[in-house]
């Protein structure tokens, strides 16, 4: 199974200012065959289920505001939140589809400072 | 829109049999896989398994293989999970997910609650 390994497990940010969540995982996520590395990260509200912000370690999904980024390759991997907002205190997750099983990160909490 | 929405919250007795159930629209259901991840009370998501439509194919996590049956019903668009003997350890949310091209999981259900306690 591939071990995907997040950093760090809680944060607390001020209103505004940047939160970064890394992801490392225990084998290449990196299809060589078409170049594209099989991560994305999700956000989990309380109560909800996650919802999908980024696929394929860098594409955000449709509706996703532009303050979330995702970058990395290989093995690790990066959510940026650039500036943020109220609305954005959740767990995040990373999540490897290369292969079966697939597998998460444990979750990043984040928080407003 | 696609959408999952998923059968009630259920509380079983140990030693119980249990299958829960998913119901997919929005999209043709024979062109996604469908499986589902478990998250244990103040817990992280873990992937359980995933079911073809199309053809009932199935892939497991090998910690879960054997304790959990994945299956579909394309005339009904639905999927479902099912235990043949439920232990405490079982309790916990369950979700559907729908996995697009390329397999990220793209859609959620609202999730199902089974709690197992004598």
């Amino acid at each position: 199974d591939i071990v995907m390994t997040q950093s760090p497990d809680s944060l607390a940010v001020s209103l505004g200012e940047r939160a970064t969540i890394n992801c490392k995982s225990s084998q290449s996520v990196l299809y060589s065959s078409n170049n594209k590395n099989y991560l994305g990260w999700y956000q989990q509200k309380p109560g909800q289920p996650p919802k999908l912000l980024i696929s394929w370690a860098s594409t955000r999904e449709s509706g996703v505001p532009d303050r979330f980024s995702g970058s990395g390759s290989g093995t690790d991997f990066t959510l940026t939140i650039s500036s943020l907002q109220a609305e954005d205190v959740a767990v995040y997750y990373c999540h490897q589809y290369y292969n079966n099983p697939r597998t998460f990160g444990q979750g990043t909490k984040v928080e407003i400072k | 829109e696609v959408q999952l929405v998923q059968s009630g919250a259920e509380v079983k007795k140990p030693g119980e049999s249990l299958k829960i159930s998913c119901k997919a629209s929005g999209y043709t259901f024979t062109n996604y896989w469908i499986g589902w991840v478990r998250q244990m009370p103040g817990k992280g998501l873990e992937w359980m398994g995933i079911v073809n439509p199309r053809d009932s194919d199935t892939r497991y996590s090998p910690s879960l293989e054997g304790q959990v049956t994945v299956s579909a019903d394309k005339s009904i668009t639905t999927a479902y999970l099912q235990w043949s003997s439920l232990k405490a350890s079982d309790s916990g949310m369950y979700y559907c997910e729908r996995q697009r091209d390329g397999g990220i999981i793209d859609s959620w259900g609202q999730g199902t609650l089974v709690t197992v306690s004598s």
